[in-house]
C-alpha cells in the first residue's frame, strides 16, 4: 500500500453517463495529481492541485472536471465521455520537489 | 519541442547481469529526475530521486546518474533478478519542481 487509495478500481460507463473517480491520501502531502495512462503512450499529466488550488490544467477537455475539497481528497468528475477516453486513470500525491506516491488506478472503459 | 526518450521500449537481459536503462530529454531544465517502477495494471512506485546538482545516487542494487550537460540519466540494476522484470519510467521535475513529466518507459525482462 502506498498510502494513496483510488476508487473504484474498475469502471465501465456509457457515453451519456456521469460518474466520479475518488482519490484519498493520508500522507500529509500538499499536492495531488491526476494522470491518464493509455496503451502505448506515456503518462499524461491532467491536473495538479497544490494546497487545494488548481495550478495546472494541461488542455484537458471539459468533460473531465476535477475537484479538491481538502488536502486529503481529490475527485475527477466524468460526463459525456468518448471511447478514446478509455484508459488507466492514476492519482498521485507528494510534497513539492519530492517523490510522488501513486494509487493503484481506476481502469475506465467507455462504451 | 520538449521530449523525453527512454532508450528502448523493451530490454531483455540474463539474470545476474547489470541492466542499464537510459533517459534522455530535450528542451527541459529539470530541477530533479526520478525513476519509478510500474507493474502491469498498477500505479508507478518510486525508486530513486536525483537532483540537478548531484551526479550519482545509490540504493541497494540500484544506481542512478544524472548529467545535465548531456541531458541524460542512466539507471543501473546490478545482479538483476527475474523479480526486477517491470516497466521503468523516468520522470522530470519541472515548473520549479511542481510537476512531473514522464518518459514512455522501458519494459525490462530479466531471463532466468
Amino acid at each position: 500500500e502506498t498510502g494513496v487509495t483510488q476508487t473504484p478500481r474498475h469502471l465501465v460507463m456509457g457515453m451519456t453517463n456521469k460518474k466520479s473517480l475518488k482519490c484519498e491520501q493520508h500522507l500529509g502531502h500538499n499536492a495531488m495529481y491526476w494522470y491518464k495512462q493509455s496503451a502505448k503512450k506515456p503518462l499524461e499529466l491532467m491536473f495538479v492541485y497544490s494546497l487545494e488550488e488548481r495550478v495546472e490544467n494541461n488542455s484537458v477537455p471539459s468533460r473531465f472536471s476535477p475537484e479538491c475539497p481538502n488536502s486529503s481528497h481529490l475527485f475527477l468528475h466524468l460526463h459525456t465521455l468518448q471511447p478514446e477516453d478509455s484508459a488507466l486513470y492514476l492519482c498521485a500525491s507528494s510534497h513539492r520537489n519530492t517523490e510522488a506516491f501513486f494509487g493503484q488506478g481506476t481502469r475506465l472503459t467507455v462504451v | 519541442s520538449q521530449k523525453i526518450e527512454q532508450n528502448s521500449e523493451a530490454l531483455n537481459i540474463q539474470e545476474g547481469k547489470t541492466a542499464t536503462l537510459t533517459c534522455n530529454y530535450t528542451n527541459y531544465s529539470p530541477a530533479y529526475l526520478q525513476w519509478y517502477r510500474q507493474d502491469p495494471g498498477r500505479g508507478p512506485v518510486f525508486l530513486l530521486l536525483i537532483r540537478e546538482n548531484e551526479k550519482e545516487k545509490r540504493k541497494e542494487r540500484l544506481k542512478v546518474t544524472f548529467d545535465t550537460t548531456l541531458k541524460q540519466s542512466l539507471f543501473h540494476i546490478t545482479a538483476s533478478q527475474p523479480a526486477d522484470s517491470a516497466t521503468y519510467l523516468c520522470a522530470l521535475g519541472v515548473n520549479y519542481g511542481q510537476n512531473f513529466v514522464f518518459g514512455p518507459g522501458t519494459r525490462l525482462s530479466v531471463l532466468p
